[in-house]
């Protein structure tokens, strides 16, 4: 399976500031998927990142919150805007296996506080 | 209703026993099925893939489904004390290439 580098692994920050997670995939991936998992909740899918493309955002997630960034095959970037304490949680960046409807795998996550 | 419906638990079996955990789903189009374990403070890894109706095995671990009931289960055989973590339920949404996950199911393996 790919590997996929997640950084940063934990930070943080102030309320009202901003923070981006970055997203590298040692190999080629048409979509990438960013979770959120708040304490000692499951996850819930954020958006979906394609290339050249806008990201698909669920349901209660919005660009101007949590933009994404889709510049290659291999990388994303998630910002989460105007932190409050309610964004406190772990991100995960998502690929899935190279036939459609697998599995998917993680990376390590970015656990962020919000003080 | 939830897409993905598992018991939260805490779910608490002795070592050497049989753990079930149970998963039902909504979306009777769905085709592929997933479950995952989680340790504190780590992401999810895979443990078994269930595509067909029936059983799947691999090692101690068994999934199960049931289409028609639209089910999937786990089981875990022999449980070990390493086996103690959070599992996930998740299932693929067909035609939106997005997987949906259940709450988890919280498994502890007593000594």
């Amino acid at each position: 399976s790919a590997v996929i580098s997640q950084k940063p692994s934990r930070d943080i920050c102030q309320r009202g500031t901003s923070l981006t997670i970055q997203c590298q995939v040692d190999s080629q991936v048409t979509m990438m998927f960013w979770y959120r998992q708040q304490p000692g909740q499951s996850l819930t899918l954020i958006a979906t990142a394609n290339q050249g493309s806008e990201a698909t955002y669920e349901s209660g997630f919005v660009i101007d919150k949590f933009p994404i960034s889709r510049p290659n095959l291999t990388f994303s970037t998630l910002t989460v805007s105007n932190m409050s304490p309610e964004d406190s949680s772990i991100y995960l960046c998502s690929i899935r296996g190279k036939v459609m409807d697998t599995e998917a795998f993680f990376g390590q996550g970015t656990r962020l506080t919000v003080v | 209703q939830k897409e993905v419906e598992q018991n939260s638990g805490p779910l608490s079996v002795p070592e050497g026993a049989i753990a079930s955990l149970n998963c039902t789903y909504s979306d009777r189009v769905s085709q592929s099925f997933f479950w995952y374990r989680q340790y504190s403070g780590k992401s999810p890894e895979l443990i078994m893939s269930i595509y067909s109706n029936g059983d799947k095995e691999d090692g101690r671990f068994t999934a199960q489904l049931n289409k028609a009931s639209q089910y999937v289960s786990l089981l875990i055989r022999d449980s070990q004390p390493s086996d103690s973590a959070t599992y996930l339920c998740a299932v693929n949404i067909q035609g939106a290439q997005k997987l949906v996950f259940g709450q988890g199911t919280r498994l502890t393996i007593n000594p």
